[in-house]
């Protein structure tokens, strides 16, 4: 079945803790990204990835770093968490810009 | 980045109403897709539009790109329960060939037996 895997679900961590959320698709896309999603701000992009080593920032990417040394796998880290940073997370991709993409079921993360 | 706005923000409806979503930008896209989002889920993708002035339909929803291909609409005949959920758009320019579309912020639909 074609799925973008996210972990965990949920996570409650404290101030300064780094952490790394997980993202795999089995889909062989190009494209994968990581969104926010804020009440009433709706989805915003962390940040991209066009193919493996190729990354770059989207629209807030302060306080996130990511990674892509595999087609499959991209995980967002956020080396010190702060409570702004409570939020949904989503991963996507996609098999090229135009394309449909696909989502994970989202990352609940919340930042005390 | 481009920005695109949705309006209405939220939208609370007896069933067999119908209804009108829109979502508009100054900037003109090369193509723009809608996604439905149901609670604790992501975003899944109902329809992308490329040609301006195009009209797709997908049973009792009705989407419109504008002639500008600056705007989009979406239209629902006789809602039900089960179209409630968040309603997005995104839309996107091809720039140094990457594109990477950009989300509205949603129209969240409750659909009221």
């Amino acid at each position: 079945e074609a799925q973008v895997t996210q972990n965990p679900r949920y996570l409650i961590t404290v101030t300064g803790k780094k952490l790394t959320v997980t993202c795999s698709q089995n889909m062989n896309h190009e494209y994968m990204s990581w969104y926010r999603q804020d009440p009433g701000l709706g989805l915003r992009q962390i940040y991209y990835s066009m193919n493996v080593e190729v990354t770059d920032k989207g629209d807030v990417p302060e306080g996130y770093k990511v990674s892509r040394k595999e087609k499959r796998n991209f995980p967002l880290i956020l080396e010190s968490p702060s409570p702004n940073q409570t939020s949904l997370y989503f991963c996507a991709s996609r098999l090229s810009g135009y394309t449909e993409a696909f989502f994970g079921q989202g990352t609940r993360l919340t930042v005390v | 980045t481009q920005l695109l706005e949705q309006s209405p923000q939220f939208l609370s409806i007896q069933e067999g109403e119908n209804l009108t979503v829109y979502c508009n930008s100054s900037s003109v896209f090369s193509s723009l897709q809608w996604y439905r989002q149901e609670p604790g889920e992501g975003p899944v993708l109902l329809v992308t539009v490329v040609t301006g002035g195009e009209v797709k339909k997908l049973k009792r929803l009705t989407f419109q790109f504008g002639d500008a291909r600056k705007d989009s609409s979406l239209h629902i005949t006789a809602a039900q329960p089960g179209d409630t959920g968040l309603y997005l758009c995104a839309g996107g320019t091809a720039s140094g060939g990457s594109y990477i579309p950009t989300f509205g912020r949603g129209t969240s639909l409750i659909v009221h037996p």
